[in-house]
């Protein structure tokens, strides 16, 4: 089945440069996406989403960036902070009824001091 | 403000022996799922509840079962735990007819001796 996917297992990045964390899907009906940040023993916290009908979205320090012609989804922390170490997963929905996520394979963020 | 609670956060049980983990959420969103997570994994979801509609995932095992007695509240019962099924269990809620996102609790850890 089609799934979503990261590029890289692990990321290492030095304190205060800005981190790229790249995922790509499959599915073509997907037309939500989110991006969820674990640390260590927690559970998954939302960073931020992003619909299909938009290209880019901003919060504070990250930047979510969709390409629906290649199926590729980026996040980007700006001013990488110590804090920012964990896991990031991708997630996307297809819009079915269940509202159920496909989760990507994760990438580890070490941030360098 | 705690959202979606688990309860307890680290539970140790014997192989074999029934066991109950709880998650509760404070948003009244009417869908809740159950996710089992191993060590550099992505969640797996197991099933969820869409209000008090059951949904299994083809996959989970018949060992794996669930409760929803109100809103509120969500149980997971394994009843005959075996080593593999020591993981990270981390319950979810969202909104249906929002968006699909999900909000996490921390999870619980189970060991199973």
């Amino acid at each position: 089945g089609e799934s979503v996917g990261l590029h890289l297992p692990t990321l290492s990045v030095q304190e205060g440069d800005n981190s790229i964390i790249n995922c790509a899907y499959s599915n073509s009906a997907s037309d939500y996406f989110i991006w969820y940040k674990q640390e260590s023993g927690k559970g998954p916290q939302f960073i931020i989403d992003i619909r299909s009908n938009m290209d880019k979205r901003q919060g504070q320090r990250v930047t979510v960036l969709l390409n629906k012609t290649v199926k590729h989804l980026s996040l980007q922390i700006a001013a990488t902070q110590p804090g920012d170490s964990a896991v990031y997963f991708c997630a996307e929905n297809d819009g079915g009824d269940d509202y159920k996520l496909s989760f990507g394979a994760g990438t580890t963020v070490t941030v360098r001091a | 403000d705690a959202m979606v609670i688990q309860n307890p956060r680290y539970q140790v049980t014997q192989f074999g022996k029934p066991v109950t983990l709880s998650c509760s959420q404070t948003l009244n969103h009417n869908v809740m799922y159950w996710y089992q997570q191993k060590s550099s994994q992505a969640p797996k979801l197991l099933f969820h509840y869409y209000d008090k509609d059951f949904n299994n995932e083809a996959d989970t095992p018949d060992n794996f079962q669930s409760r929803r007695p109100n809103t509120s509240f969500c149980f997971l019962d394994i009843r005959s735990p075996g080593l593999g099924d020591a993981a990270m269990y981390l319950c979810a809620t969202s909104r249906a007819g929002s968006t699909a996102k999900q909000y996490f609790g921390p999870g619980t850890r189970l060991t199973v001796l």
